[in-house]
């Protein structure tokens, strides 16, 4: 199972919106909407941000949203603060009871 | 307070073997889905294994399959990872979590180390 695709790095200065996309295929993506987003600080464990392809677990900030389209899966950041500055992972149900998760996109608030 | 601490991380040659242990508390632990992740240092996340609630399902990634076992114990609430000729690739941070939603790692712990090497 390939890992899902990301973009290495994304960025946008406080206050603006970025998006993030996770690219897979019919067989992960596209075919299921079990799509989730992680973000994760150095040395730290991943937060979930976003299940279900647009859910957002309690105490998470409206300000992450996200939606699929096809294979491609989006993380939007809105108003960006800088405590968003960290890595963000997507993952996709595989079918099989399998997942499989993108490599990573690294945020940077200018 | 919902909890999941990882333990049993440590260095270990190529061929060896270790068992890494994840207690649960602060949730009813039989009533959840559970996962093993994995972060080589770094590098990005990846998913090593899932377990049902009564632990009759499983599923493995394919670079673990045949060497990696998972299990869990409802009555001790810990999940485990049996790992069986470990090699040098699979240096990581291991990561137990807990299903939120439908197929999702939702809650985790903070991980151990595993080093392979000689």
């Amino acid at each position: 199972q390939s890992a899902l695709t990301q973009p290495p790095s994304a960025s946008g200065s406080p206050g603006q919106s970025v998006t993030i996309s996770c690219t897979g295929t019919s067989s992960d993506v596209g075919g299921y909407n079990y799509v989730s987003w992680y973000q994760q600080y150095p040395g730290k464990a991943p937060k979930l941000m976003i299940f279900e392809v647009s859910k957002r677990p309690s105490g998470v900030p409206d300000r992450f949203s996200a939606s699929k389209s096809g294979n491609t899966a989006s993380l939007t950041v809105s108003g960006l603060q800088a405590e968003d500055e960290a890595d963000y992972y997507c993952s996709s149900y595989t079918g099989s009871n399998r997942l499989v998760f993108g490599g990573g996109t690294r945020l940077t608030v200018l | 307070e919902m909890q999941l601490v990882e333990s049993g991380g440590g260095l270990v040659q190529p061929g060896g073997s270790l068992r890494l242990s994840c207690g649960a508390s602060g949730f009813t632990f039989s009533n959840y889905w559970m996962y093993w992740v994995r972060q080589a240092p770094g590098k990005g996340l990846v998913w090593v294994s899932r377990m049902s609630t009564d632990g009759t399902i499983t599923s493995y990634a394919d670079s673990v399959k045949g060497r990696f076992t998972i299990s869990r114990d409802n009555t001790k609430n810990t999940l485990y990872l049996q790992m069986n000729s470990l090699r040098v690739e699979d240096t990581a941070v291991y990561y137990c979590a807990r299903e939120m939603g439908a197929a999702t790692p939702g809650y985790w712990g903070q991980g151990t180390l595993v080093t392979v090497s000689s």
